[in-house]
């Protein structure tokens, strides 16, 4: 099993500002994901963070919109840069679940754009 | 069937009802199919992982079908609480070069009335 805590939990922005989120899981895992729902719609995977190497991104998602950070085995971050009112979404991280694995998830980021 | 997909959207139920939701997934290549619950504020939490056809799970008054062949699982909740109001979702996993990543449907928003 893992635990991860992320924060903020939610945040109001201005549009064109920033926000980065952070996710501390208490074990070391090789990747971490990224998530974000948007408003009635599904839970849709933004990018694979990887230690070491570059994040890898899904369809429809840049690395200039949504950095992504992972220092080392335990920490990742993801900015939302330049946000607009399409970025207001619940943010997720995980840690990977698989064929015969759950997979476990942050508490969530709710970010508001204004 | 391209995409996971959940049905009801919501659903309102009395305490006590039993009911039930369904999820179709693409049925080419599955590895796993995988049930959360999600409540306000909290992470999603996992309920089952499953893999093979025909497989049935419980755990308490919560149980979950699977059918690999036609692509669908069936989750049942008998005799709800209020305290199993919250969002249900469906994950499907297609594991190879995809290891980790799940595909979501848009969830099932349970409210489950005293």
């Amino acid at each position: 099993s893992a635990v991860i805590s992320q924060k903020p939990s939610r945040d109001i922005c201005q549009r064109g500002t920033s926000l980065t989120i952070q996710c501390q899981v208490d074990s070391q895992v090789t990747m971490m994901f990224w998530y974000r729902q948007q408003p009635g719609q599904s839970l849709t995977l933004i990018a694979t963070a990887n230690q070491g190497s570059e994040a890898t991104y899904e369809s429809g998602f840049v690395i200039d919109k949504f950095p992504i950070s992972r220092p080392n085995l335990t920490f990742s971050t993801l900015t939302v840069s330049n946000m607009s009112p399409e970025d207001s979404s619940i943010y997720l991280c995980s840690v990977a679940g698989g064929a015969r694995t759950e997979a476990f998830f942050g508490q969530g980021t709710r970010l508001t754009v204004v | 069937i391209l995409n996971v997909e959940q049905s009801p959207q919501s659903l309102h139920v009395q305490e006590g009802d039993s009911t039930n939701f369904t999820c179709s997934f693409p049925s080419s290549n599955f590895y796993a199919l995988h049930w959360y619950r999600w409540e306000t504020a909290k992470s999603p939490e996992a309920l089952f992982v499953m893999t093979l056809n025909g497989d049935e799970k419980k755990k308490g008054r919560i149980s979950a079908t699977l059918n690999t062949k036609e692509g669908y699982s069936y989750l049942y909740i008998k005799g709800s609480q209020p305290e199993d109001s919250a969002t249900y979702l469906c994950a499907s996993y297609a594991g190879g070069t995809s290891y980790g990543k799940l595909t979501f449907g848009q969830g099932t928003i349970l409210t489950v009335h005293p």
